[in-house]
């Protein structure tokens, strides 16, 4: 079965510095990988995907996130932080053969002024 | 405007009383689910459609029921709510799983169970 770990529940960091929120998965055979952001009072909306191809993916908002096979991770960064980045961050796993994606718990990411 | 509609929003009911949050996406996705959002325990899949008619149990369907009559609609009911079941609740829906495709939330219901 396949299962998300989101290692940090709260991560503080200051305006303007870079921001990493850490994913790491486990699934048997090739992974897809998703990144989603959950705002105060509001469903979730979604950030970037890893599917295949280059290991670094872009996504909105000028989020990034990078594909480590041999680590097994998928994280979350930015080169720099807004206040309004401010929101609960949860990453996604799809094994190839499921039809479901298996979230992780969440991390809240408070950026600091 | 594209989105997924849910309601209510805010319910507040007693054991045992039956209830039913609906569903509704305007952007003929094929997939819809849902999901329950328990701190801690991030977003548990209860269950979800490939398509029309067809339904699957997630991770934690126990209590819950279905169904997918029309591609648009995609209600979840608790036929006999308990204090367990308080929690919000997600649906979404896709164009297409099998393709990756970002599932779309809509906003969120807050159940609680007396």
């Amino acid at each position: 079965a396949q299962s998300v770990a989101q290692p940090e529940d709260q991560v503080n960091v200051a305006e303007g510095n870079p921001l990493t929120v850490k994913c790491t998965y486990s699934v048997s055979g090739n992974p897809y990988l998703f990144w989603y952001v959950q705002y105060p009072n509001r469903g979730l909306q979604f950030l970037l995907k890893y599917i295949t191809g280059d290991n670094l993916v872009k996504g909105s908002y000028g989020f990034e996130a990078e594909f480590n096979k041999s680590q097994t991770s998928f994280h979350l960064k930015k080169p720099s932080a807004l206040v309004s980045d401010s929101a609960l961050y949860f990453c996604a796993v799809r094994p190839g053969s499921a039809r479901q994606l298996t979230f992780g718990s969440g991390t809240q990411l408070t950026v600091l002024p | 405007e594209a989105q997924v509609t849910q309601n209510p929003r805010y319910l507040i009911t007693v054991t045992g009383k039956k209830l039913t949050v609906t569903c509704s996406q305007n952007m003929n996705h094929e997939y819809m689910s849902w999901y329950r959002q328990d701190p801690g325990l991030g977003l548990r899949q209860i269950y979800y459609s490939m398509n029309v008619e067809v339904t699957d149990k997630g991770d934690v369907p126990e209590g819950y029921k279905v169904s997918r009559k029309e591609k648009r609609n995609f209600p979840l009911i608790l036929e006999s709510p308990s204090p367990n079941q308080t929690s919000l609740y997600f649906c979404a829906s896709s164009a297409s799983m099998a393709t990756n495709e970002k599932l779309f939330f809509g906003s969120g219901t807050q159940l609680s169970v007396l």
